[in-house]
């Protein structure tokens, strides 16, 4: 089945450490995002890439870095000068005309 | 700027008491709005996409409307298996981009 596979599920970091969330679609889309979602918040959009070796800045993307290397991945790293990085952070790729496919999340917590 | 509210933000209903949850966005050339439903510790699942004004579309006991201004989903007789947290998104006629509401955290009582 198609989808959308992140990994791991939960991840605990350390204070100045820098993190890698995984994030792997076979659904053929060249769109990919990456979002935090906070409690009682929206989706807040981190970075986003349209095509392979390009990604752009989203709303909050200080402290994060990505990489598009493949179409099928999409890595998001968490660096230590994000000082809040506990946050449940989802990936999502798109397909123009059906929207969004999510997937099942990565839980960060600060240790 | 593109926004997206949602209304109420937690509502709680008796199992088979109808209700509405409301989506109003502003936003500049609407490409399409989006209805998700969230578990908790899950990500979201697609539930409809609405176009036009006047368009509408159901799913079960779900059924989603797009006015100008806002879109309702209404939710007809509901068990206690569509408690979820539904979000609302637009899709503006100038990016790809979506902005996303808040949400509504529905908790139906058996």
């Amino acid at each position: 089945d198609g989808g959308i596979t992140q990994s791991p599920k939960y991840l605990f970091r350390k204070e100045g450490q820098n993190v890698t969330l995984s994030c792997e679609q076979n659904l053929n889309h060249d769109a990919m995002y990456w979002y935090r979602q906070d409690p009682g918040q929206g989706l807040r959009l981190i970075y986003y890439s349209q095509i392979v070796n390009d990604f752009q800045k989203g709303d909050i993307a200080e402290g994060y870095s990505v990489s598009r290397e493949k179409k099928e991945s999409f890595p998001l790293t968490v660096t230590s000068a994000q000082k809040n990085p506990t946050a449940f952070y989802l990936c999502a790729s798109s397909h123009p005309d059906y929207g969004y496919t999510f997937g099942s999340g990565t839980r960060l917590t600060v240790v | 700027e593109d926004q997206v509210t949602q209304s109420p933000e937690a509502l709680r209903l008796q199992e088979g008491e109808s209700s509405s949850l409301n989506c109003s966005y502003t936003v500049s050339g609407l490409r399409g709005l989006f209805w998700y439903r969230q578990d908790p510790g899950k990500g979201p699942e697609f539930l409809f996409t609405l176009y036009s004004a006047g368009e509408e579309k159901e799913k079960e006991r779900l059924k989603a409307t797009l006015t100008k201004k806002e879109s309702f989903l209404h939710i007809t007789a509901p068990k206690p298996e569509d408690s979820a947290t539904y979000l609302c998104a637009v899709q503006a006629g100038n990016g790809q981009n979506f902005v996303f509401g808040p949400g509504t955290r529905l908790s139906v009582l058996p």
